[in-house]
């Protein structure tokens, strides 16, 4: 039931570009996608929902196809400031709660 | 403009005590939720509430844990009995009444059981 995040850990270097996935067994109405550095509280980057639009980060951009039950995150010109662990989180639209995915650990390395 | 407060910030009790976790959503956001993350893992859905009533509550364990959200002041996550599996980080997360549900959350508070 819990969402599958690919891939589970990836290191950059500053400049470099990467894409996180998230894929739902169950029927998707919106996908959030949020940012945790470690001790920390995570933060919002972005919402997709059913239909096509989105509210988010300027920076970063995402993409969700509702056939697939799938999202992607799409992190360019990686900074330093962008470290840290991505989950996606989403919601069948039944009520607000989010289930959360099995988080992807980005490194930014100088 | 304050965002989502939780206190305490660290809190240890010892086994067969009780917990209270308090959290106050940011200025205008009458849905809060609580998530559970334990130590290097992701964040579990708990429960969702709205002022004096339990949304949905899914993902709270069957015993010892209760939660609330009334007319006036924070709302509480309880946690009676309190067992070393229950250390964990207790995040609560706020949104507004209407719009697209973007969740914003708290700085959390660190249960430590000893």
């Amino acid at each position: 039931q819990q969402p599958v995040q690919s891939p589970q850990a990836v290191i950059l270097r500053e400049g470099e570009d990467a894409v996180i996935n998230c894929s739902s067994s169950k029927a998707l109405y919106s996908v959030h996608w949020y940012r945790q550095k470690h001790g920390e509280a995570p933060v919002f980057l972005m919402i997709l929902l059913k239909g096509g639009e989105q509210k988010g980060h300027e920076k970063i951009s995402a993409s969700f196809n509702e056939k697939k039950q799938q999202s992607s995150l799409y992190l360019t010109a990686s900074q330093l400031s962008y470290s840290g662990t991505y989950f996606c989180g989403t919601n069948g639209g039944a009520t607000n709660k989010l289930i959360f995915g099995t988080g992807t650990l980005l490194a930014v390395q100088p | 403009n304050a965002g989502v407060m939780q206190n305490p910030r660290h809190l240890v009790r010892r086994r067969g005590q009780e917990a209270r976790l308090r959290c106050s959503p940011m200025k205008g956001h009458s849905h809060v939720y609580w998530y559970r993350q334990l130590p290097e893992e992701g964040l579990k859905f708990m429960v969702y509430l709205q002022k004096e009533n339990i949304i949905d509550e899914s993902g709270m364990p069957k015993e010892r844990f209760s939660a609330e959200f009334p007319k006036e002041g924070p709302s509480i996550l309880r946690i009676q009995q309190v067992v070393r599996g229950d250390s964990a980080a207790y995040f609560c997360a706020s949104s507004p009444p209407s719009g697209y549900n973007e969740q914003f959350f708290g700085p959390g508070t660190r249960l430590t059981v000893l």
